[in-house]
């Protein structure tokens, strides 16, 4: 298995207050990904990082955004977290992106906004 | 927008029965994937499809790519329990970034 790890697992908050989440990986690989996962919709890229302190949007980006200042760690921020952002969030890594590239996800983390 | 549409959403069979998933869209895609997910973990990449037309298979699972790259489809011969679990196409477009289907839940019963 991959070496990557989620932190935290699980987490409950309020309305309005600001929520990190953590990626961390063993792997050194250069591409990483946030994605939330949501009954009916599969998972949907919020933000990747294709190297340190390289960092783009995906199709649901509103309301997140990402820093990466190490290559083996990866944050996601709700700066003001809202009860749409109620998910399971996940975290992979790949060492290339393009055809025939393979991502390893991370076990996630269940977010619970009150 | 859903770019990928996963049939059926929902599948509950008894063991040994066979079955098809399939992942479509009017977008043409690079290469598309599948994946299975089981409760309480990350998805696990089960197969990449590159070629129109492509066949691979996988023990009793084959995948198949169609011949204009917009769609795939995923057919398992009898069906184990061990197969329970969300099973998630995904394609790659020029963009190098997955898109994700809907998801098909499986549950296969002893």
């Amino acid at each position: 298995d991959a070496g990557i790890t989620q932190s935290p697992r699980h987490k409950v908050t309020e309305t309005g207050t600001p929520v990190t989440l953590r990626c961390h990986q063993t792997e050194n690989h250069r591409y990483m990904y946030w994605y939330r996962q949501d009954p009916g919709h599969g998972l949907r890229l919020i933000h990747y990082s294709y190297g340190v302190k390289d960092t783009d949007k995906g199709e649901v980006s509103d309301g997140y955004s990402v820093s990466r200042s190490k290559t083996e760690d990866f944050l996601l921020t709700l700066e003001s977290a809202t009860s749409s952002q109620t998910s399971v969030y996940f975290c992979a890594i790949a060492s290339f992106s393009g055809i025939g590239d393979t991502q390893y996800f991370g076990p996630g983390t269940r977010l619970t906004v009150l | 927008t859903q770019l990928l549409e996963q049939s059926p959403q929902f599948l509950s069979i008894q063991e040994g029965e066979n079955l098809t998933v399939y992942c479509n869209s009017s977008s043409v895609f690079s290469s598309l994937q599948w994946y299975r997910q089981e409760p309480g973990e990350g998805p696990v990449l089960l197969v990449t499809v590159v070629t129109g037309g492509e066949v691979k298979k996988l023990k009793r699972l084959t995948f198949q790519f169609g011949d204009a790259r917009k769609d795939s489809s995923l057919h398992i011969t009898a069906a184990q329990p061990g197969d329970t679990g969300l099973y998630l196409c995904a394609g790659m477009k020029n963009t190098d970034k997955l898109i994700f289907g809907t998801g098909t839940r499986l549950q296969v019963f002893p």
